[in-house]
């Protein structure tokens, strides 16, 4: 069974860098799926940050103005979000997900709040 | 970007009755492919969201088959045959067609 398993600090000092990482537990990542970062704001909606198909191919929210940064771990059971120069605006519930060629995310990790605060 | 809009925002239903929610998207989710990249995602509360359909109409793995999804190029539809305690949550749309992925704002149904 595939689980996905954010992880990371919960405080994250303003203009800082915000550093999350997704276990993924029970498959190994590979060319067949995406897979994706997205946010959720208290309260809000969501929103896509972006994704990396084949280890080297990723997608970004043109919204996030370059601050992103999605890889996965030469072992391949990981892949990793990093999001420069955080402002208080950046505070969410942060989730990892699989995105099979359906389209649509089927598998979803817990999600990790993040909070930008001093 | 591609806008996702969902009416209502809000749907309060009797238990055993249906509910229709809708999404409308400001352009085609038809892809170059030939696909329609439009999934629903519920979203209880406290909980990570949970695909319940994609490509407008396919039912994920587990999902019960009182919901359906139904529409095509910019106009969708999630609908919940009877509904039950266990479907209080929000609803998104979600079109993964074309670059941004964007969202619906979501549709909170709850029990009237």
């Amino acid at each position: 069974q595939v689980q996905l398993q954010e992880s990371g600090p919960g405080l994250v000092n303003p203009s800082e860098t915000l550093s999350l990482t997704c276990v993924v537990s029970g498959y190994s990542i590979s060319n067949v799926y995406h897979w994706g970062w997205i946010r959720q704001p208290p309260g809000k909606g969501l929103e896509w940050i972006g994704s990396i198909y084949n280890s080297a191919n990723t997608y970004y929210n043109p919204s996030l103005k370059g601050r992103v940064t999605i890889s996965v771990d030469a072992s391949k059971t990981q892949f990793s979000l990093s999001l420069r120069s955080v402002t208080a605006a950046d505070t969410a519930v942060y989730y990892c997900a699989r995105l099979p060629s359906g389209g649509g995310f089927d598998i979803w990790g817990q999600g990790t709040l993040v909070t930008v605060s001093s | 970007d591609i806008v996702m809009t969902q009416t209502p925002l809000s749907s309060p239903v009797t238990l055993g009755q249906p509910a229709s929610i809708s999404c409308r998207s400001s352009q085609s989710l038809v892809h170059t492919n030939g696909n329609t990249y439009l999934s629903w995602l519920q979203q209880r509360p406290g909980q990570p969201p949970r695909l319940l359909i994609y490509q407008i109409s396919n039912r994920f793995s587990g999902v019960p088959d009182r919901f359906s999804g139904s529409g095509a190029g910019t106009d969708f539809t999630l609908k919940i045959s009877r509904v039950e305690l266990e479907d209080v949550g929000i609803y998104y749309c979600m079109q993964a067609s074309q670059f941004p992925y964007t969202f619906g704002q979501g549709t909170k149904l709850e029990i009237k």
